[in-house]
């Protein structure tokens, strides 16, 4: 079954304990990125990628790295967790060909930073 | 930066009735436009697509409008049913980078 796969789908950490969000997608796609949803400000861009090695902020990247070292897969990094942090992530992968469509989205992960 | 402009922010309608959603967007340079919906405690999924060649699209129940010149693109929802009922997102692109912005989002509530 052609998917986005993201884990886990929750996760409570405490501030500043480094955590990485997994991301694999099945459907061969060149691009893949991350977003972040909190309530009345709708999906924000965090990280979005090209293909292998080609990575791009989008409109909320602080705190957060990405690497796309593999097709497939494309974590999502945060180094030091903040509160501000907390919010629904959802990755998402979309076929290239020259010119992007919509975006697949994984299931989503709910990250609390206390 | 670019900015993606979605209203109403909440919108109430008898089930029958047909229901529209506004997107501005401030990049003359976005060539695509898709529409998600997205149900409560799901992902957002794709509905329905258009491309800056073209201005209106149809499938079924559902349709989108471009208006280049005025940089506005809408969604038609004719015949709603409460299955309709769920948060819907426009968002706009440009070329072949992979950015892809989000308006807020429209709660669409469809009553029986």
């Amino acid at each position: 079954e052609a998917q986005v796969t993201q884990n886990p789908r929750y996760l409570i950490t405490v501030t500043g304990k480094k955590l990485t969000v997994t991301c694999s997608q099945n459907m061969n796609h060149e691009y893949m990125s991350w977003y972040r949803q909190d309530p009345g400000l709708g999906l924000r861009q965090i990280y979005y990628s090209m293909n292998v090695e080609v990575t791009d902020k989008g409109d909320v990247p602080e705190g957060y790295k990405v690497s796309r070292k593999e097709k497939r897969n494309f974590p999502l990094i945060l180094e030091s967790p903040s509160p501000n942090q907390t919010s629904l992530y959802f990755c998402a992968s979309s076929s290239g060909g020259g010119i992007i469509s919509g975006y697949t989205f994984g299931s989503g992960t709910r990250l609390t930073v206390v | 930066g670019e900015n993606v402009e979605q209203h109403p922010s909440t919108l109430s309608v008898q089930e029958g009735d047909s229901a529209v959603i506004k997107c501005t967007y401030s990049d003359s340079a976005s060539n695509y436009f898709p529409w998600y919906k997205q149900e409560l405690g799901k992902r957002p999924q794709l509905i329905i697509d258009i491309r800056s060649n073209v201005g209106e699209k149809k499938d079924q129940r559902i349709a989108v409008t471009l208006n280049k010149t005025a940089k506005h693109f809408s969604l038609h929802i004719t015949e709603t049913q409460p299955e309709d009922s769920a948060v819907y997102f426009c968002a706009a692109s440009k070329g072949n980078t992979g950015k892809l912005i989000f308006g807020q989002g429209t709660t669409l509530q469809v009553k029986p």
